[in-house]
């Protein structure tokens, strides 16, 4: 158990619309990143936040944005949903900005 | 821009035998290394992270090397046992503060 979870765990959306995800982590974790896992590939960096602020970005268009609140929870917003946006969404948190504590993720299904 | 890469994609093995995976970074400018787990459909479990001034770390049954220079790192697992058998993710963390992952090696441990 990594104490970090993730709600909810299978999601069911269709094409064009908007979708929120969320993540609690650990007290005094001040930093927590979102990644995309495709199937069949390694989890991608969507971004990260430290004390609520965003603090890195990866290759992922504005239409994901996310939030991080001082109760030490996440959330990750995806608007105008397309196919392949289906993907396990993680979140992982950390206390030090290196060590990785990753929750179960949630996984989400685009028709 | 770094890029991570695994192989074998996939292996199968009997119980008992030792084995390697194998996993290759292109950037050297890396804070740490780190591999995890992935049983089917969950998310990520830390097994082992070595720092980039170490050259290798334990953990019961597994040991991973770093090499920096040559850009590769093992991960060994000894004495495999069919409660192994999961995907393991080897993660380059970088200074931009996020994990870059290659895309696996996919292992089964049979009876």
């Amino acid at each position: 158990e990594t104490g970090v979870t993730q709600s909810p765990t299978h999601l069911i959306k269709t094409r064009g619309q908007q979708v929120t995800l969320r993540c609690s982590s650990q007290s005094g974790h001040n930093t927590v990143s979102w990644y995309q896992q495709a199937l069949g590939q390694g989890p991608q960096f969507i971004f990260q936040y430290y004390r609520e602020e965003e603090n890195g970005r990866g290759n992922f268009p504005p239409r994901f944005s996310g939030l991080q609140f001082p109760n030490y929870s996440s959330e990750l917003n995806v608007n105008a949903l397309e196919l392949d946006d289906s993907a396990l969404y993680l979140c992982a948190s950390s206390p030090d900005g290196e060590t990785q504590y990753f929750g179960p993720g949630t996984r989400l299904l685009v028709l | 821009k770094q890029e991570v890469t695994q192989i074998p994609a996939a292996l199968s093995v009997p119980e008992g035998e030792n084995l390697v995976l194998n996993c290759s970074f292109t950037d050297s400018a890396i804070y740490n290394l780190q591999w995890f787990r992935q049983d089917p459909g969950k998310g990520l479990t830390s097994l082992l992270l070595i720092q980039s001034s170490q050259r290798e770390q334990t953990s019961g049954r597994l040991n991973a090397s770093l090499d920096k220079s040559s850009g590769r790192s093992t991960l060994y697992i000894a004495a495999s046992q069919p409660g192994d058998s999961a995907t393991y993710l080897c993660a380059a963390f970088h200074n931009t503060d996020k994990l870059i992952f290659g895309t696996g090696t996919r292992l089964q441990v049979f009876p």
